[in-house]
């Protein structure tokens, strides 16, 4: 079974720095490309980041780029969202996710996301 | 960046009501739609991909249709599980991004 669990979120003063870590198991993690998401309390979903299947590759959403470092490590199978210089509106719970299958041990990542963490809250408060 | 827009916000509806939400692209996005299903205070669930493919468990009463701009998910007779929030997310080019959901709720 797949398992994503988040961890690292907490309270920041603005233009602060928080490391976010996500916990993967239960399936192939080198073998998907893998995003972190957000949801703003009481908001819809965003988008963040993804990184590609070995780490050579990132794509960002503009309003984090520069700021915010997408990372994985295949052997511990954990994925990293490092952030810095933090602001009131990247106040939200930041999940991670991925989407694909494997099929007879290939695997092929794709662009919706079809497992999800549980969330961790990030605040970004005085 | 694609702007995703999704109609109504709000949905009022009954149980064994047929439920239609519209999701428009700002630009085509051909067949690369995703729609979501979230209930309060967990993760968002995956409900069909590619614009009219069904998740695997996802009840046969969820559809989705659609290409180029327009785009609908379709519940074809609402359960009492279903009242929840739904979100579209289109895929086509980087950014990915969703609609800004649409919540159905008791009539």
């Amino acid at each position: 079974e797949v398992h994503l669990v988040e961890s690292g979120g907490a309270l920041v003063q603005p233009g602060g720095s928080l490391r976010l870590t996500c916990a993967a198991s239960g399936f192939t993690f080198s073998g998907y490309e893998m995003n972190w998401l957000r949801q703003a309390p009481g908001k819809g979903l965003e988008w963040v980041a993804n990184v590609s299947e070995i780490g050579t590759v990132t794509h960002y959403v503009g309003s984090v780029k520069g700021r915010f470092t997408i990372s994985r490590d295949n052997a511990r199978n954990s994925l990293f969202l490092q952030m810095n210089s933090l602001r009131a509106e990247d106040t939200a719970i930041y999940y991670c996710a991925y989407g694909g299958s494997c099929v007879n041990d290939v695997c092929q990542s794709a662009a919706y996301f079809r497992h999800w963490g549980q969330g961790t809250l990030v605040t970004v408060s005085s | 960046d694609i702007q995703m827009t999704q109609s109504p916000s709000t949905l009022s509806a009954s149980v064994g009501d047929r439920v239609t939400i519209t999701c428009r692209a700002s630009q085509s996005i051909r067949s690369w739609l995703a729609w979501y299903q979230q209930k309060p205070g967990k993760a968002p669930k995956l409900l069909i991909y590619q614009t009219s493919t069904l998740e695997s468990g996802v009840p046969s009463r969820f559809s989705g249709s659609g290409s180029g701009i327009d785009f609908t998910l379709t519940i074809s007779s609402l359960q009492p599980d279903d009242f929840a929030t739904y979100y579209c997310q289109h895929y086509n080019s980087y950014p990915w991004t969703f609609g800004q959901g649409t919540k159905v709720e008791f009539k």
